[in-house]
């Protein structure tokens, strides 16, 4: 069974459309933590939020926002008034501590496509 | 600045070659990773690396091959037993502290190909 389900392949808006990326993951642990990556065209991965299973406060950075909610195991993420540079796959990711390392479980992606 | 690099961007094998991708860090980093991309997929783990001269497979570890001689170094070899090895692979790593799960850094992937 996937850990981390991203059902949206693929969005498309156009500029300066709120959008809202759906990330639901499955865990028994207790703890975890949970974040959001972009990979922009260039490839790399850019970490974007970071939150442990304690914490369900949402979260606004800028145009960013997080929403957790424990009882139905989402952490979606929105862009509020898209731009053209939000144009990326957008990875979600769960995290779960263990003895041994810490064991990182992705998303299948959900590219955005923000048209001028 | 510090970071991850990765090298070459792009790769091309022949049938029956073994390649290798390095990976390089000055993160002071204890923990490396190595994942594979694929079209329309998450990223699924191939080795990881804890500590130097210890690495674990990962889910994916058939056909690849990884060493761990210094904290900064880790080599990913793609052997001829990949059948399939046409992917985007990206090296990653985190300060490796127990039970904290720390964020990954990652590295600007290369791309390799079957020629």
């Amino acid at each position: 069974a996937q850990k981390v389900t991203q059902a949206q392949t693929e969005i498309s808006v156009v500029e300066k459309e709120d959008v809202t990326l759906d990330c639901v993951y499955e865990t028994r642990d207790t703890t975890y933590y949970l974040f959001w990556y972009k990979q922009p065209p260039s490839g790399e991965l850019v970490f974007l939020i970071r939150r442990n299973s304690f914490d369900e406060q949402n979260e606004i950075s800028g145009r960013y926002s997080w929403n957790f909610q424990k009882s139905t195991s989402s952490f979606n993420f929105t862009i509020t008034a898209s731009q053209v540079v939000d144009s990326a796959v957008y990875f979600c990711a769960l995290s779960e501590s263990s003895y041994n390392f810490n064991k990182f479980y992705f998303g299948s992606g959900t590219k955005l496509n923000v048209k001028p | 600045d510090g970071g991850i690099t990765q090298s070459p961007k792009y790769l091309f094998r022949k049938e029956g070659q073994n390649v290798t991708l390095s990976c390089e860090q000055n993160l002071n980093h204890d923990a490396m990773y190595w994942y594979r991309q694929d079209p329309g997929q998450g990223l699924r783990l191939i080795y990881y690396s804890q500590i130097v001269n210890d690495f674990q497979k990962g889910d994916i570890a058939e056909g690849y091959s990884v060493s761990r001689e210094k904290k900064e170094s880790f080599p990913l070899t793609v052997t001829s037993a990949q059948k399939n090895p046409t992917a985007f692979y990206l090296c990653a790593s985190h300060k490796g502290a127990r039970g904290l799960s720390e964020k990954l850094f990652f590295g600007s992937g290369t791309q390799l190909s079957v020629l």
